[in-house]
């Protein structure tokens, strides 16, 4: 069964380093989501990528953070400059154009120092 | 912003018996609801769904029962088993909006007793 994929499961960083969170989504899906959930609080959409560009955006997605889809398979969140609120567990999402569901992975755990 | 609301943290229920986990929303426009399954360290598992032209969806053990007029859904797992233990989140969308985030309840932590 198709799954969606991320990597690295956990990583580590100092406060104001540069990160990437990578995402390999099932292969024939179209729209692609970041959600993010703080230890203890609902899991919080953070943006959507459809045809090569963010569809929506919140509040929380904010200049430090970026997405791009590099090739055919994978699908980034950058942050630039991260601050210790950022730490948090990211989790990726894709879903087909016939359905409104989404298919998570397994998420990486964002760790700030 | 708590357009998705779960109220109540957590549910304990004995093996074989029914589990009932609730949902309320505000936002009238959703038309797409979900249910996922949540292990602690693991990414969010796809459960089922419901759109709002019905009222009832059924898959195996699971039932989702939409009321639109109440702006409720629920989740009716039977018979409940200990591998059924997990965080329970509700989440809903609006299917025909550009976009279809998913916007999340807080999460119901489920424990099924042997």
């Amino acid at each position: 069964e198709p799954e969606v994929t991320q990597t690295p499961s956990h990583q580590v960083t100092q406060m104001g380093q540069e990160v990437i969170l990578r995402c390999v989504p099932i292969s024939n899906h179209l729209y692609f989501y970041w959600y993010r959930q703080i230890l203890g609080q609902k899991v919080e959409f953070l943006v959507s990528f459809y045809n090569n560009e963010i569809s929506e955006k919140s509040e929380i997605f904010d200049d430090q953070f970026s997405v791009e889809r590099p090739d055919g398979s994978n699908f980034t969140l950058k942050i630039r400059s991260t601050k210790l609120e950022d730490s948090a567990m990211y989790f990726c999402a894709s879903r087909g154009d016939t359905t409104d569901t989404q298919y998570f992975g397994p998420g990486t755990r964002l760790t700030v120092l | 912003d708590q357009q998705v609301k779960q109220n109540s943290p957590s549910l304990s229920v004995q093996e074989g018996r029914i589990s009932i986990l609730n949902c309320d929303y505000t936002n009238s426009m959703f038309d797409y609801f979900l249910w996922y399954k949540k292990y602690p360290a693991e990414g969010p598992t796809f459960l089922i769904s419901i759109s709002s032209i019905k009222d009832k969806n059924e898959d195996g053990r699971f039932t989702v029962f939409l009321n639109k007029s109440a702006k409720h859904l629920s989740l009716h797992i039977v018979p409940s088993q200990p591998g059924d233990s997990a965080v329970y989140f509700c989440a809903a969308s609006i299917f025909s909006s550009n976009t279809g985030k998913l916007i999340f309840g807080q999460g119901t932590t489920l424990q099924v007793k042997p």
